[in-house]
């Protein structure tokens, strides 16, 4: 089993750009989740999803958009890019208690 | 709001000392705080767990604690090792059933150093 993987690892961006970071588990897990790390606040959840079909907001939802289409997929968007938005994202799932992080994407918006 | 607060933000010491990490919730219905140890460029892996209703759990050379009345719970390491090197973040939530949907309120992390 590969566990959660993100895609892209790295990316750049403009300001007023848009992108899709794409997240996937194959463990057959319900519960997935979008987070981001910052230097010194720890990780902030931006969005969740209880089931396929389903989207719920987070702390820091703000200039994202997501959607579960399918199970093992959860996409995170952003319309336009803004420097406060250069972070590390991790998405995580999970079937019970513990969640399972992917590797992280890193972004940088200019 | 829900907010977990984490110290020390670094730490630093010797191999084959003790390290301890110490976390503080606010939100007194919280039942289940994990935690989690980052090594450099991957994402965060649960290492212990426990929850509300033990007051601690040992797993090999690593301990959490729980203090509900203080709102306090803290990360034990014994005979550290080089390889404990990372960040270590502590998180609280409120379970409300055996299986569901957590949501995790994180500290700010801890950068674990252990020197040979």
């Amino acid at each position: 089993n590969a566990g959660v993987t993100q895609t892209p690892k790295f990316r750049v961006l403009k300001t007023g750009q848009s992108m899709t970071l794409l997240c996937a588990q194959d463990m057959n897990h319900e519960y997935m989740y979008w987070y981001r790390q910052d230097p010194g606040m720890g990780l902030r959840l931006i969005h969740y999803s209880v089931g396929e079909g389903t989207t719920a907001k987070g702390e820091v939802p703000d200039g994202y958009n997501v959607s579960r289409l399918k199970k093992q997929n959860f996409l995170l968007g952003l319309e336009s890019a803004a420097p406060s938005q250069t972070s590390v994202y991790f998405c995580a799932s999970s079937l019970r208690a513990e969640q399972f992080f992917g590797p992280g994407t890193r972004l940088t918006v200019l | 709001g829900e907010n977990v607060e984490q110290h020390p933000s670094t730490l630093s010491v010797q191999e084959g000392d003790s390290a301890v990490i110490k976390c503080t919730y606010s939100d007194s219905a919280s039942n289940y705080f994990p935690w989690y140890k980052q090594e450099l460029g991957k994402g965060p892996q649960l290492i212990i767990d426990i929850r509300s209703n033990v007051g601690e759990k040992k797993d090999q050379r690593i301990a959490v604690t729980l203090n509900k009345t203080a709102k306090h719970f803290s990360l034990h390491i014994t005979e550290t090792q080089p390889e404990d090197s990372a960040v270590y973040f502590c998180a609280a939530s409120r379970r409300r059933r055996e299986r569901g949907y957590n949501k995790l309120i994180f500290g700010a992390g801890t950068r674990l150093a252990v020197h040979p």
